[in-house]
């Protein structure tokens, strides 16, 4: 079984500061991503990474950086948070480019911003 | 730019009747659908996968889609809820000439009544 997992499971931040949500996977993928699911919405990319080192925008990079040290580990920085960034945040891994392969979730983050 | 519909944003049933939850998608090539669920504080699961050939796919714990290109559909459905079906059903589009973008739904939530 997959296993992606993601750390902090919830976080509340101020208004201005620095967030960094952690992912680390297990499953051997290459592919890592970055959503974000708001109420009442599907998920949207924000960022994702095909190889260590390396990281490519998604649809929606505005405000977030991410980072991929190593295979196994995908992080997603938030310099200085806003309010409009509440969310759930989740990442996922695949084997292959995402749209053909399965993508294994993580349980999410929720992050508030006060 | 492709799109995926999913009408009905709840969905009632009650515990042993059969469902079908809804879902169009806007793309002019050839379309790869999935059905992905959401169970409560969880990331998402794969419930089954289009890419060609039969147009009904059968997924996990019974539940079955249909590929409908004339109707641009992809409707999942199941002949007898469970209670532990409650969750939020979402379609994703994806395509070979999309690269890594998958395309969410807005998600169908399922309450199963016991």
């Amino acid at each position: 079984e997959a296993a992606v997992t993601q750390s902090p499971r919830s976080k509340v931040a101020v208004t201005g500061g620095k967030v960094t949500l952690s992912c680390h996977q297990t499953n051997n993928h290459d592919y890592m991503y970055w959503y974000r699911q708001d109420t009442g919405h599907g998920l949207r990319l924000i960022h994702y990474s095909y190889v260590a080192d390396s990281t490519e925008k998604g649809d929606i990079p505005d405000g977030y950086k991410a980072s991929r040290p190593s295979q196994e580990n995908f992080s997603l920085i938030l310099e200085l948070a806003s309010l409009s960034q509440t969310a759930v945040y989740f990442c996922a891994s695949s084997d292959l480019a995402g749209n053909q392969d399965t993508q294994y979730f993580g349980p999410g983050t929720r992050l508030l911003v006060l | 730019a492709q799109s995926v519909t999913q009408p009905d944003a709840r969905v009632t049933v009650s515990e042993g009747a059969s469902l079908q939850l809804r879902c169009k998608y806007s793309y002019s090539g050839t379309p790869y659908l999935f059905w992905y669920v959401q169970y409560p504080r969880q990331g998402l699961q794969l419930l089954l996968k289009y890419y060609s050939g039969d147009p009904v796919v059968q997924g996990v714990n019974g539940f079955e889609a249909e590929f409908s290109k004339s109707n641009s559909s992809f409707h999942l459905r199941k002949a007898s809820v469970h209670w532990s079906d409650s969750a939020v059903y979402f379609c994703v589009l994806s395509s070979s000439n999309m690269g890594y973008k998958l395309t969410f739904g807005t998600g169908t939530s399922l309450l199963v009544d016991p």
